[in-house]
């Protein structure tokens, strides 16, 4: 089956601009977390949504920071007016549910350079 | 809070060595605890987990980790190394009694196996 896709890719944007993120869960998954990756650093928890509700957001590094998720699919994550330290790799995870000891499954992640 | 320290940044190692891969973890309540590994150009996988019972876990390609509460590790460990091995691995940790299932990373560390 279908496994965690993220989109785009690859982002360049410039220093000031706002970016969407978009991540697809697999189809049943009720719990999905964004995660950020920097250079050479371990993968940060930001944000775990179950269903379309976001129950810990403790991770968010800033206000510019937010997220949304519609119903049991699709999440966007959104980064207003970037800054360089932005740049990193945000990935997305989904899983069965975010209580229990379920698997989670990771997307390719979306690789952001902010110029 | 919780943390993970991965001790080593980069493994170099020669092909059909042994290997180890260490991890420590800090938390004042019962875990869970994950080996993740991203093989170049590839997304992030789960190599192994330990959740209850035996403290030492296996994996499909040879690798093992050990649970020791005591010392709170759960170093990876494989006796013969394959190019193949050849990828980043990050070692993290859950709260057990987490109703969110978010994961807490270690900075990761580059297993390099030389021909």
């Amino acid at each position: 089956g279908a496994g965690v896709s993220q989109s785009p890719s690859n982002k360049v944007t410039e220093k000031g601009k706002d970016v969407e993120l978009r991540c697809d869960p697999i189809s049943g998954h009720t719990a999905l977390y964004w995660y950020r990756q920097r250079l050479g650093q371990g993968l940060e928890f930001l944000i775990y949504f179950q269903g379309n509700s976001a129950p810990d957001k403790s991770g968010l590094p800033s206000d510019r920071f937010s997220a949304e998720r519609t119903g049991e699919s699709v999440s966007t994550l959104t980064i207003q007016r970037t800054q360089q330290e932005d740049s990193a790799v945000y990935l997305c995870a989904s899983s069965f549910s975010g209580v229990g000891s379920y698997e989670q499954y990771f997307g390719p992640g979306t690789r952001l350079t902010v110029t | 809070a919780q943390s993970v320290t991965q001790l080593d940044s980069q493994v170099p190692v020669f092909e059909e060595a042994p290997v180890e891969l260490r991890c420590n973890y800090s938390s004042s309540v019962s875990v869970y605890l994950f080996w993740y590994v991203q093989y170049p150009n590839q997304g992030l996988q789960l190599l192994l987990k330990y959740l209850s019972g035996s403290t030492l876990v296996e994996s499909i390609n040879g690798f093992e980790a050990e649970f020791n509460k005591s010392q709170t590790s759960f170093h990876l460990r494989k006796p013969s190394v394959h190019i193949s091995d050849t990828a980043e691995y990050f070692c993290a940790v859950r709260n057990g009694s987490s109703n969110t299932g978010k994961l807490i990373f270690g900075q990761g560390t580059t297993l390099q196996v030389k021909p």
